[in-house]
């Protein structure tokens, strides 16, 4: 079966310092990895995925994420936080081919101080 | 903005009480998948429809069913509402290689 566990909550940072939100993955296959991002009261929007390509992956907003296999882990990272990136974010897992089920981490909610 | 829409936005049944909630997908795409959110939890899927037929279906009492329709727009039914069934309820559809989602419907069951 396929999971994602992701490892905080809720992080706080002060704006302009970088931003790291860590996910770990389990599957028993290459999987495809996705970090989405919720504002309130708003749909989810696709930061990035990861698809067996480059283990680097770089998504909108200056948001990148690297895909680890020996650590099963997939973090977000952002060099340079800005208020307006203050959401909560969802590290997903596709459970089949990337038009299938979606498995959805917990979610971390970033807050960013001025 | 992704193109797809949900109807309604907010939605207030009582338990017991069946509803229906609605999806348009964004042109050309062909699948449309549900995920219920309940309140400070991550999507979980309800099920996913292709080409008018069901493709996939999550850890859900049969009570939750859907449609799909030529046009590929959605419907969501749910009957016997309990109280754990209050949540934001999310649409998206996809082509190949995303799922684009909806801004969903917020049910609340009292």
């Amino acid at each position: 079966a396929q999971s994602v566990t992701q490892l905080d909550s809720h992080v706080s940072v002060s704006e302009g310092t970088p931003v790291l939100l860590r996910c770990n993955y389990s599957s028993s296959y290459s999987p495809s990895l996705f970090w989405y991002v919720q504002h309130p009261n708003k749909g989810l929007q696709l930061l990035l995925k990861y698809t067996s390509a480059a283990t680097l992956v770089k998504g909108i907003n200056g948001f990148e994420a690297e895909f680890k296999k020996s650590e099963t882990s997939f973090h977000l990272t952002k060099p340079s936080a800005h208020m307006s990136d203050a959401a909560e974010y969802f590290c997903v897992v596709s459970g089949g081919n990337q038009g299938g089920k979606l498995i959805f981490g917990q979610g971390t909610e970033l807050s960013v101080k001025p | 903005e992704t193109g797809v829409t949900q109807s309604p936005t907010h939605l207030i049944k009582t338990r017991g009480q069946q509803v229906t909630l609605r999806c348009s997908s964004q042109s050309g795409h062909n699948t449309v998948s549900w995920y219920q959110q309940a309140l400070g939890q991550g999507p979980q899927f309800i099920f996913q429809y292709y080409r008018e037929e069901e493709n996939g279906r999550g850890n859900f009492p049969p009570r939750f069913s859907g449609l799909q329709f030529p046009n590929y727009s959605s419907e969501l039914n749910v009957n016997a509402l309990e109280l754990d069934d209050s949540a934001l309820y999310l649409c998206a559809s996809s082509d190949y290689n995303e799922q684009f989602f909806g801004p969903g419907t917020r049910l609340t069951v009292l």
